[in-house]
């Protein structure tokens, strides 16, 4: 079975300039997850989707982060403009049972802001 | 929201040693898992346990969610145990995964 996928690995870019990382679930998995995990602490969540809606974007920074869901299955998360405290790995994760079933993470990908 | 603390925040192993990590939460839970996180920075998952007592080869874990802790337990560690433990619960009146600060262990052969 195919796990998480992530996309890109790592991207470097200047402050004020966009970024754009994708996610594609395991397969039947109906919620997915945005994790922000700066170094040195532990994930935090910017986003949870169950299919294509939104069930908590409470702790996403709306003014500069955006993320989709279109069709419920892959998801894309956006940040215009970068700013130097974004530089994190965005991590995705899904599962299969809502917010009480087993977590699976990808790889996550690597941001750096100069 | 809900509080996770986990503990030591660092650890120092001997190849072959055992060790505790503990990680407590402040309100009821309906979901509890631990990862590991390689060096990589690749997040493993090692236990779903909201209660009771799993194992897994070298490694067990038990939570006790009426006193709100859970125990990661390694046995004769092994330097592919090192990395970062991470404890994430979920609320039992809530929809998300909240992660603990991290345990870094750090395996010497």
């Amino acid at each position: 079975e195919a796990g998480v996928a992530q996309s890109p690995r790592y991207k470097i870019i200047e402050k004020r300039q966009s970024v754009a990382f994708w996610c594609n679930p395991i397969s039947g998995h109906a919620t997915l997850y945005w994790y922000q995990q700066i170094l040195g602490q532990g994930p935090k969540l910017l986003i949870q989707f169950q299919n294509n809606g939104v069930v908590d974007d409470s702790q996403l920074p709306k003014d500069r982060f955006s993320a989709e869901r279109l069709k419920g299955v892959d998801s894309t998360l956006k940040i215009q403009p970068a700013k130097l405290e974004d530089s994190a790995v965005y991590l995705c994760a899904s599962t299969s049972g809502g917010y009480t079933g087993e977590l699976f993470f990808g790889e996550g990908s690597r941001l750096t802001v100069l | 929201g809900i509080q996770v603390e986990q503990s030591p925040p660092d650890l120092i192993l001997q190849e072959g040693a055992n060790s505790t990590l503990r990680c407590n939460f402040s309100d009821s839970v309906n979901n509890l898992q631990w990862f590991h996180q390689n060096p990589w920075g690749q997040l493993i998952n090692l236990f779903y346990i909201p209660s009771g007592t799993k194992q897994n080869g070298r490694l067990s874990a038990t939570t006790v969610a009426t006193e709100r802790y859970s125990l990661l337990y390694i046995s004769s560690s092994q330097t592919t145990d090192s990395g970062v433990y991470f404890c994430a619960v979920g609320e039992a009146a809530g929809n998300k995964l909240t992660f603990g600060g991290g345990t870094r262990v750090l395996v010497k052969p």
